[in-house]
């Protein structure tokens, strides 16, 4: 069955700093990755997807993530944090073909330090 | 509306009742997804609609947990005899087409059993 792993529950930055959150899922056939941002009271929003092509996608607000398919991984990255960035981040995977269930993480809250 | 909407947003029930969770999809979407969300669990993949097929209950934790769409739009979670480890906030989301679609979420009900 698929999984996602998300290796940082809690990150706390101060505004400025670099960002990389980890995700690694496990399913080895062709998948569909994405991110999610819950920001506090918000519903659930896409940040950024990951289907084909350049692995390297770019998101909303200046974040992106890259699809490593030898490390099964789709880290999501920012370079420069703000203080608005504070929100739950879920990382997400469903299978190319098939079922296209879509099973998350269990997902990383950022704190940003202003 | 135009966006997913769930009813009622905040459920207090008393253990051992049945509750009803409703889900209003985003008008055409064909795929729709129901969530758990614990503190500190992510989210828990409970049940999937698409279209006409056979939905996908993998999730489902036991059989206290059902869930319906009528006519391929409304859908209605029912947790039976409700116990306290129910209480979490339950996701719905809909998506316009398998997999390579991003899901629309609601803004959740909250289920707090006492």
């Amino acid at each position: 069955a698929q999984s996602v792993s998300q290796h940082n529950h809690h990150v706390i930055l101060s505004e400025a700093a670099s960002l990389e959150l980890g995700c690694n899922y496990s399913y080895g056939g062709t998948v569909n990755l994405f991110w999610y941002v819950q920001y506090p009271g918000q519903h659930l929003q896409l940040l950024l997807k990951y289907f084909s092509g350049d692995p390297l996608v770019k998101g909303i607000k200046g974040f992106e993530a890259e699809f490593i398919k030898s490390k099964f991984s789709f880290n999501l990255r920012k370079p420069s944090v703000q203080w608005s960035d504070t929100a739950e981040y879920f990382c997400a995977v469903n299978e190319g073909t098939g079922g296209f269930k879509t099973i998350f993480g269990a997902g990383t809250r950022l704190f940003v330090k202003a | 509306g135009a966006g997913v909407s769930q009813s009622p947003s905040n459920k207090v029930t008393e253990k051992g009742k049945d509750v009803e969770l409703r889900c209003d999809p985003i008008s055409g979407h064909t795929a729709l997804y129901w969530y758990r969300q614990s503190l500190g669990q992510g989210l828990e993949f409970l049940i999937y609609f698409q279209g006409n097929s056979a939905p996908d209950k993998s999730g489902l934790p036991s059989d206290r947990f059902s869930a319906e769409r009528t006519g391929g739009s409304v859908s209605t979670l029912t947790i039976q005899r409700t116990q306290q480890e129910d209480s979490a906030v339950y996701l719905c989301a809909s998506s316009p087409d398998r997999g390579r679609n991003e899901a629309f979420f609601g803004q959740g009900t909250r289920l707090t059993v006492v």
